[in-house]
């Protein structure tokens, strides 16, 4: 089964300051993407970011960024300088033979 | 600029009854798919579509039917509801494969089963 887990359900950072989001997932495939969502209270889902495995350099989006460890099936997301806007659910989510499969979700507090 | 248009956003059921989530998008996409959320367990794929007359399963298909006779259109069929049938859907759109992650997101259904 592919499997996607989130360790952490919530998580709380001070306003300016950095925090990481964990995921690791499970796949026996080698061709597959990876991506952040972020869903605020409006229940919208937001992609942050993506990676695509056969890429060895890890993805940046402004204040995001992504740590791939691709032999581990690790793929933690940064959040350089927080803001209060950065407070949501954030899912991790694998691509693979056109199925998106989502993790369980942190809930990120922003403290001000 | 309508996107993902999800219909009912908010319903109630008895237990036993059938009903018919719809789903429309105006995108012209060719990939389309029905998530549930549920507190704690994240979205969970019910079913998915990568064109019109193309269905396939996701990790939780039991209760639900689906079918893509349009590009525009791919509802979600609830048969019989059961109470563990309780949840927000989404429906989700992309163009071609969605590769790029670009998932366009419809606003959600809330069903409840009594």
């Amino acid at each position: 089964a592919q499997t996607v887990t989130q360790s952490q359900p919530e998580m709380s950072v001070q306003e300016a300051e950095t925090v990481t989001l964990s995921c690791t997932y499970d796949t026996s495939e080698s061709d597959y993407y990876l991506f952040w969502y972020k869903q605020p209270p409006s229940r919208q889902m937001i992609l942050v970011i993506r990676q695509e495995a056969y890429k060895q350099q890890n993805a940046t989006e402004n204040r995001f960024s992504v740590n791939f460890q691709k032999a581990a099936k690790s793929f933690s997301l940064k959040i350089s300088d927080s803001q209060l806007g950065d407070a949501a659910m954030y899912f991790c989510a694998y691509l693979v033979d056109d199925k998106i499969i989502f993790g369980k979700g942190t809930r990120l507090h922003i403290l001000p | 600029n309508a996107g993902v248009t999800q219909t009912p956003k908010f319903q109630v059921l008895k237990t036993g009854q059938s009903m018919t989530l719809q789903c429309a998008q105006d995108m012209n996409h060719e990939y389309m798919s029905w998530y549930r959320q549920d507190p704690g367990m994240g979205l969970r794929l019910i079913h998915y579509s990568v064109g019109a007359g193309i269905t396939d399963q996701g990790e939780v298909p039991n209760g639900y039917n689906v079918s893509r006779s349009t590009t525009e259109d791919f509802p979600l069929r609830l048969l019989s509801a059961a109470p563990s049938q309780t949840s927000v859907y989404f429906c989700a759109s992309s163009y071609g494969t969605p590769r790029t992650g670009e998932l366009f997101f419809g606003e959600g259904s809330r069903l409840t089963v009594l």
